[in-house]
């Protein structure tokens, strides 16, 4: 079975650039989560969506972020204009639709900001 | 304020010895603690789990440990092995909430 899919590995752009994230989730899952990992901060949530719908955007560190699901196979993680301090590794998860379930986590976009 | 914390940043253990990884939190409204495992340039993938009506939960050898007054969990892994060489994040959830907290995580080291 194929698990999270998320596209590109490694992105490298100037600052101002514009930066999108892609993510596949389980088929099946209901539940998508976007995080980052720094060193400084761990592994902290973005935002996440249930049934497609943005339920908790309260991680979204500022107006430059975006997030978008338009149908239950994709979402898309934005950053516009991006800033040396948004490198990082960027994480989609999804999960299944019950109270507490494991997330199945892709392996990450680690996106470095110049 | 971080509400789940991982105070050790790495440990080092024998192979064939006991690791221990402690996870502190502050939330008491949490319910359930799960840990994850995280390889070099892969995603955290699910390891085991504990509901707060458990104080200990087994799956071969990961033993997790819940201490609900002391706000405290613990993995054991018995024997430790060279495999289990990574980086081990803690996390909390509070039952009305879908989202987890996690910890910074912290790298185990195991020696040969």
């Amino acid at each position: 079975d194929a698990g999270v899919i998320q596209s590109p590995r490694h992105e490298v752009t100037e600052m101002g650039q514009e930066v999108t994230l892609r993510c596949k989730p389980i088929s099946g899952h209901d539940y998508l989560f976007w995080y980052r990992q720094t060193m400084m901060r761990g592994l902290e949530l973005l935002i996440y969506f249930n049934n497609n719908v943005p339920i908790d955007d309260s991680g979204m560190p500022e107006d430059r972020f975006s997030a978008k699901m338009p149908n239950a196979s994709f979402s898309t993680l934005k950053i516009q204009p991006s800033e040396p301090r948004d490198s990082a590794v960027y994480f989609c998860a999804s999960s299944l639709a019950m109270v507490v379930q494991p997330q199945h986590f892709g392996d990450g976009t680690r996106l470095s900001i110049l | 304020d971080q509400q789940v914390k991982q105070n050790s940043p790495s440990l080092s253990v024998q192979e064939g010895r006991i690791s221990i990884l402690n996870c502190d939190y502050t939330n008491s409204m949490f319910d359930y603690f799960l840990w994850y495992k995280k390889y070099p340039a892969e995603g955290p993938t699910f390891l085991i789990s504990i509901s707060s009506i458990k104080d200990k939960n087994e799956d071969g050898r990961f033993t997790v440990f819940l201490n609900k007054s002391a706000k405290h969990l613990s993995l054991h892994i018995v024997p430790s092995q060279p495999g289990d060489s990574a980086v081990y994040f803690c996390a909390a959830n509070e039952n009305r909430d879908d989202k987890i907290i996690f910890g910074k995580g912290t790298r185990l080291h195991i020696l040969p």
